[in-house]
């Protein structure tokens, strides 16, 4: 069974501080991992998705990365703001259609 | 601009009744699929489908019916509602999965097994 995890489960920093949220994974037979915004009460945001032939994807303030190898992705943050405060969760895909979700890490972000 | 649109948002029920989410979809993806969340254990796969008149079980199928006549729509079924049936259920679909295709999910529906 593929495994997901994500460290840490919850993450707590001042305004404009630049972080890093990690996913690992146990198979790296992956067709590609997604990285998801959940706010509470509400459903999951696509926020960038890395297909297994790349090795990072950006947008605006966010960078993605991807090492297949070691199954290992990381979410970078820059100059976080209080609107960022929400659960990231990582899921990585495979074929037959199966996708594995991280249990997430809570983000609160200080002003 | 819908989306994907689940209905309920909120439901109660007693230990035995049965009932059916729904989830519709308008962007015509052949991917679509049930997840429950629970505290700690992340979202975890139900059933899912690829197409209308294809299903198959994820990873937490018993207690669970799905059924895909149409494209659009992707209905979960609760059998009998047991209090283990307790959590929050997200539909979720895209086009069918390649490599860059992205995950769209509904608001999700909260339920309650009493």
């Amino acid at each position: 069974k593929q495994e997901v995890t994500q460290i840490p489960a919850a993450l707590s920093v001042p305004e404009g501080e630049n972080l890093v949220l990690n996913c690992s994974f146990t198979d790296s037979a992956i067709y590609n991992l997604q990285w998801f915004r959940q706010d509470p009460g509400k459903g999951l945001t696509s926020l960038l998705l890395i297909q297994s032939s790349q090795r990072e994807q950006t947008s605006g303030r966010l960078n993605a990365s991807l090492d297949k190898s070691s199954g290992r992705s990381t979410l970078y943050i820059a100059a976080s703001q209080p609107g960022d405060s929400a659960t990231y969760l990582c899921a990585v895909s495979y074929p037959g259609n199966q996708f594995y979700f991280g249990t997430g890490t809570s983000l609160t972000v200080i002003p | 601009n819908a989306g994907v649109t689940q209905t309920p948002k909120f439901q109660v029920l007693k230990t035995g009744q049965s009932m059916t989410l729904q989830c519709a979809q308008d962007m015509n993806h052949e991917y679509m699929s049930w997840y429950r969340q629970d505290p700690g254990m992340g979202l975890r796969l139900i059933h899912y489908s690829v197409g209308a008149g294809i299903t198959d079980q994820g990873e937490v199928p018993n207690g669970y019916n799905v059924s895909r006549s149409t494209t659009e729509d992707f209905p979960l079924r609760l059998l009998s509602a047991a209090p283990s049936q307790t959590s929050v259920y997200f539909c979720a679909s895209s086009y069918l999965a390649a490599t860059n295709e992205k995950l769209f999910f509904g608001s999700g529906t909260q339920l309650s097994v009493l």
